[in-house]
């Protein structure tokens, strides 16, 4: 069984604060990694994706991935109350050519103004 | 910005009825996808769906659950005789394509079907 892990939290971080949210996955075929963040009750939303190893930025968003590791993670940097959600790993494998998603249960963030 | 919608928000069924959930795509996109999160837990796929057939299955996705494209712009999800455990949020999501980065899914805002 393929699997991907994140602690469930809540990881609660001040506001202004570097987040630090962690994913593992079982699959060493896996060739994509994706970050979503969920409001409560509401649908993920794709924040980015990253498929090399080493970092990848977008605005106050990091993704890192370590392939030999099997390790994905995201951080959220000068973190706002507004980041509060639930972060979202995902994972597609080569073995997958029909594009399949696998999640992990998601890290809830709060952030404290 | 395009965006996947679906339709309806939220269905409330009989156990051993019909229903069908609908979703329309991104416009330029190839894949199309069906995922489920029961409250509380993960988001499952369900279904994945390239070139008028399904490309990629789960083992929830048994008898009783079956996809279409019955035109240019919808995309369907019926269930034929819910059970009180198909009660969940369904997500509709396409992709431009299903490997590698092409396979950023987008997400619509869910039904969210009650069985009882």
């Amino acid at each position: 069984q393929k699997e991907v892990e994140q602690n469930s939290g809540p990881l609660s971080v001040p506001e202004g604060a570097i987040a630090s949210l962690n994913c593992t996955y079982s699959d060493r075929g896996s060739q994509s990694f994706f970050w979503y963040r969920q409001y409560s009750g509401k649908s993920p939303e794709l924040i980015m994706f990253i498929y090399s190893n080493g970092d990848k930025e977008d605005g106050r968003f990091t993704a890192q991935l370590n392939k030999a590791s099997q390790y994905v993670s995201l951080l959220i940097r000068d973190s706002q109350p507004s980041d509060s959600a639930t972060y979202l790993c995902a994972v597609s494998s080569i073995y997958n050519q029909g594009g399949k998603l696998i999640f992990g249960q998601g890290t809830e963030l709060s952030v404290k103004p | 910005e395009p965006e996947v919608t679906q339709t309806p928000s939220h269905q409330v069924t009989q156990m051993g009825q019909e229903v069908i959930l609908r979703c329309v795509p991104i416009s330029n996109h190839l894949y199309f996808y069906w995922y489920r999160q029961i409250l509380g837990q993960k988001v499952e796929f369900l279904v994945s769906f390239y070139n008028n057939e399904i490309s990629e299955k789960s083992e929830i996705f048994d008898d009783q659950f079956s996809v279409e494209r019955p035109d240019g712009s919808n995309f369907t999800l019926k269930i034929r005789s819910t059970k009180l455990e198909d009660s969940a949020m369904y997500f509709c999501a396409s992709s431009l394509l299903a490997g590698g980065p092409y396979n950023e899914q987008f997400f619509g805002p869910g039904t969210r079907l009650t069985v009882l």
